[in-house]
């Protein structure tokens, strides 16, 4: 069964509003998740990096105050997009390790369409 | 930057074959592989990985070759079945900035035919 939820899996909002998704590990702790955004046909870049406890680390190019990441538990980051645009639109991905360094176990996206 | 691609973006396979997915990677600091396997309007699955200790995993239908010198790594999936048929990805791993970082391919479409 799914190790990793993420809600919603869907989601339309209108240009200039905010999108809060959720990450849950379900029966782990995950002191890391990362996000990642996919565009169609294309691969799966990595956004950011959400610490449990600390900061978010970003990618080189990735906005942090576009994309809020709040790591406030064990079992949850949230990934904020503020004011979003439609060039925001796009598949993004939650995913974390069940312990440092092993496989990356993902939720199963959420389809963001800004109008 | 492109460090770690998929060169075929699809692949025709028939039911019953070998089916062969290649992924080339730049960064010689990657010490871990994976590959995962996606259905649309899903997350990847994961499928298996290999450390870079070792040339070859194997588990079950699923066999994973490292060439280090060569920075290369491949999938064998056999016998192909038509429930194979999805977008695999590969997937290399570095330890970098206090944690490990996942870099993902393009992905190559297979499709096994009946």
């Amino acid at each position: 069964g799914a190790v990793v939820s993420q809600h919603p899996s869907r989601v339309i909002c209108k240009s200039g509003t905010s999108v809060k998704i959720e990450c849950r590990s379900l029966d782990f702790q995950a002191t890391t998740m990362f996000w990642y955004r996919q565009f169609p046909k294309q691969s799966l870049m990595l956004m950011a990096t959400s610490n449990e406890g600390s900061k978010a680390t970003y990618e080189q190019g990735v906005e942090k105050d576009k994309f809020l990441i709040n790591h406030a538990s064990l079992t949850l980051s949230t990934l904020t997009v503020t004011s979003a645009h439609p060039e925001d639109s796009s598949f993004y991905i939650c995913s974390a390790p069940k312990s440092s360094g092993s496989p990356l176990h993902f939720g199963n996206g959420t389809r963001l369409t800004v109008t | 930057d492109q460090q770690v691609k998929q060169n075929s973006p699809s692949l025709s396979v028939q039911e019953g074959r070998i089916s062969i997915l290649n992924c080339d990677y730049t960064n010689s600091m990657f010490d871990y592989f994976l590959w995962y396997k996606k259905y649309p309007a899903e997350g990847p699955t994961f499928l298996i990985s290999i450390s870079s200790i070792k040339d070859k995993n194997e588990d079950g239908r699923f066999t994973v070759f490292l060439n280090k010198s060569a920075k290369h790594l491949s999938l064998h999936i056999v016998p192909s079945q038509p429930g194979d048929s999805a977008v695999y990805f590969c997937a290399a791993s570095a330890f970098t900035s206090g944690t490990y970082k996942y870099i993902f391919g393009t992905g190559t479409r297979l499709k096994v035919l009946a």
